[in-house]
């Protein structure tokens, strides 16, 4: 089953935080997230994996709480470049990145 | 050229024929994926490659058909496609021997099947 994202969509002015969340219904081995601008490809930000190890983006911070099955990305001090839709991708089976279910993805706008 | 390449960017093709959509990696990368993207879908994973090796099929329809003849090249052969087969098709590449990698996508085929 997929990952649940929230919100949809969210539109924020710049400086404004945000936080996106992933939620799985089943246990996760690990969840990878990547953003999309329009007409682009995806762009990795970060893996965070059971036990707490991260790999990643430097300016944006995820957690990932395996009890919950779920997982949210902080995005701070927003800038206009932080603009796309925003895609959590899980890991279910222990296969890694070669397995990973995505979510619907959430559209975030960040205007002047 | 570097990164990952896609070629075409963009095809249009009748539900009879046959086309293969082409990725390159100049990466070093010895992992190979191919995504389906529909619009208001999520991203949906349709082969790995490892090592040249598939390693996973989604239970994709037998009208896509991937090949990989080295680590560095990845095609999807198709025929016969239906029009809900109209998407983007993303590759994506990733060094094998972790399994928590990240990957690197290309622009994608735009694909439309009239």
């Amino acid at each position: 089953q997929q990952p649940v994202q929230s919100p949809q969509a969210v539109i924020l002015r710049e400086g404004e935080d945000a936080v996106i969340n992933c939620s799985s219904s089943k246990a996760l081995y690990s969840v990878h997230w990547y953003r999309q601008k329009h007409g682009e490809a995806p762009v990795f930000l970060m893996i965070l994996l059971k036990g707490g190890e991260q790999k990643g983006h430097e300016k944006i911070s995820a957690s990932f709480n395996e009890k919950k099955q779920q997982s949210s990305l902080y995005l701070t001090a927003s800038q206009l470049s932080y603009s796309g839709t925003y895609f959590c991708g899980t890991d279910m089976s222990g296969a890694g990145s070669y397995q990973l279910t995505f979510g619907k993805g959430t559209k975030l706008s960040v205007i002047p | 050229e570097t990164g990952v390449t896609q070629t075409p960017r963009h095809l249009v093709m009748g539900m009879t024929n046959k086309k293969s959509l082409k990725c390159e990696q100049h990466l070093g990368h010895n992992a190979m994926y191919w995504y389906k993207q529909s619009a208001k879908k999520p991203l949906e994973l349709m082969f790995v490659y490892s090592l040249e090796e598939r390693v996973e099929n989604n239970s994709v329809p037998s009208r896509f058909s991937p090949e990989c003849p080295n680590s560095s090249h990845l095609f999807l052969h198709l025929h016969t496609l239906q029009p809900e087969d109209s998407a983007l098709y993303l590759c994506a590449s990733s060094q094998a021997g972790g399994l928590y990698n990240e990957q690197f996508f290309g622009p994608g085929t735009r694909l439309t099947v009239l």
